[in-house]
């Protein structure tokens, strides 16, 4: 069974560059047909798509976040990462990274449990 | 992107059906069959309930459906019950090749 687990730092400075990875078990980063993304969702409010990345290194991003974003992916630890640069109190949320299928279209299907960062100083 | 339009909240009595809607354009929800919907409980990551506009992944209830008409898809929940309150957020590619969610919908059982 495909289990996702976000791991990083929960305290970021304003300005900082947030960094998160996400471990990957049960199933392979390396599948074709897979995209790995990331979603956050600030405290009291709703879901915000963050963008996407394959395993060939193809990226999409949110038009809103695209200046501010980096995605990876380490096929060798099946892991992925994101880097969030020059955060802001408006950054802070839950991350949650996750697996879409129909090479990206898809929504986001399998979800880590999601991870807590807080932007302050 | 402009987030999908959801209704803030519905509600319901147990055993009855809702419908939540999410509208978008046909640069997204119109313009493609991915469209997918989630629950998601207080303090839990949200949960798959719904893909491809009506397909219910392993192990979700099939009091769960979904459907699309031009720019509008919606989700209906049969049969309601108490643990089928949360909030739910519905998600659509889009033809720049990302992915917009709704703002979410509180469902209440009454």
């Amino acid at each position: 069974q495909l289990q996702l687990q976000e791991s990083g730092p929960g305290l970021v400075k304003p300005s900082e560059t947030l960094s998160l990875t996400c471990t990957v078990s049960g199933g392979s980063i390396s599948s074709s047909s897979y995209y790995w993304g990331w979603i956050r969702q600030p405290p009291g409010k709703g879901l915000e798509w963050i963008g996407n990345v394959h395993y060939s290194g193809s990226t999409s991003y949110n038009p809103s976040l695209k200046s501010r974003v980096t995605m990876s992916v380490d096929t060798s630890k099946n892991q992925f990462s994101l880097k969030l640069s020059s955060v802001t109190a408006a950054d802070t949320a839950v991350y949650y990274c996750a697996r879409s299928g129909g090479y990206g279209a898809a929504g986001p299907g399998d979800w880590g449990q999601g991870t807590l960062v807080t932007v302050s100083s | 992107q402009s987030a999908l339009t959801q209704p803030a909240s519905v509600s319901g009595s147990p055993g009855q059906s809702i419908t939540i809607s999410c509208t978008g354009t046909s640069s997204d929800v119109g313009g493609y069959n991915y469209v997918s919907w989630y629950q998601q409980h207080p303090g839990k990551a949200p949960k798959l309930m719904i893909s491809d506009v009506s397909t219910r992944p392993s192990g979700v209830s099939n009091r769960f459906s979904g459907s699309k008409s031009g720019n509008t898809a919606s989700l209906t929940i049969s049969g309601l019950q108490a643990e089928d309150e949360a909030d739910y957020y519905c998600s659509s590619y889009t033809t720049t090749t990302t992915v917009v969610f709704g703002g979410g919908t509180k469902l209440t059982v009454l």
